[in-house]
């Protein structure tokens, strides 16, 4: 059964206090990871798409990974607008997205 | 990149009404989806949305009801029908490109009495 897993559910960090977000999936047939921000009261946000173990992207003070088990999501010296919740999901053969429940990010400044 | 807008944002219905959510791209996009993300929850996919044919549902999810058209390839509707407390969600539309990313519409908040 394809399955995506986030962790931590939730995470407070302070300004400026590095930390990395994960994602571990089980699914057949990946055909992408894409990483999502969500604001609340707001449709996701398209921050990445990874296709193949050991590849890098990166944006701002955000940086995803991914191997063949698992992505995370690297967030350094985050600023208080960086609170949001983060989705990853993985794409399977038919183009569909297959979410995971999430990781609730606070930056306390 | 597309740009996603739903209409209404939001709506409070009575148990057994039917709602119409509208779904419109600045694009031609060959693309698009449904789903709904319940309080608390990840987003679940309802149904790929087909240009010109029946759109293709998850198991959960029925045509009577979820009907669903797409009449172009910019536009999209989803008809939540006789609706109870338990369809209260945010219902989502996403479009994009076959083997790319996909974008998100800004969400229906539907909240039924």
């Amino acid at each position: 059964e394809d399955q995506v897993t986030q962790s931590p559910e939730a995470l407070r960090l302070q300004e400026g206090e590095s930390s990395s977000l994960n994602c571990s999936y089980t699914v057949s047939g990946l055909r992408g990871l894409f990483w999502y921000r969500q604001d609340p009261g707001k449709g996701p946000e398209f921050l990445f798409t990874l296709y193949s173990a050991g590849e890098e992207k990166e944006k701002e003070r955000l940086k995803a990974t991914l191997t063949k088990k698992e992505s995370f999501l690297h967030i350094t010296a985050p600023k208080p607008e960086d609170s949001a919740t983060y989705l990853c999901a993985a794409q399977t053969g038919a183009n569909n997205l297959f979410f995971g429940t999430g990781t609730r990010l606070t930056v306390i400044p | 990149s597309a740009v996603i807008s739903q209409k209404p944002s939001r709506d409070i219905c009575q148990r057994g009404t039917s709602l119409t959510i509208q779904c419109q791209v600045d694009s031609q996009v060959t693309m698009m989806f449904w789903y709904r993300q319940q309080p608390g929850q990840s987003l679940t996919l309802i149904a790929t949305a087909n240009q010109g044919s029946e759109a293709t549902y998850e198991s959960g999810f029925v045509i009577d009801k979820f009907p669903i058209s797409r009449p172009n390839l910019t536009f999209s509707t989803l008809t939540v029908s006789n609706m109870s407390p338990e369809d209260s969600s945010i219902y989502l539309c996403s479009a994009g490109r076959q083997g790319n990313e996909q974008f998100f519409g800004p969400g229906t908040r539907l909240t039924v009495l």
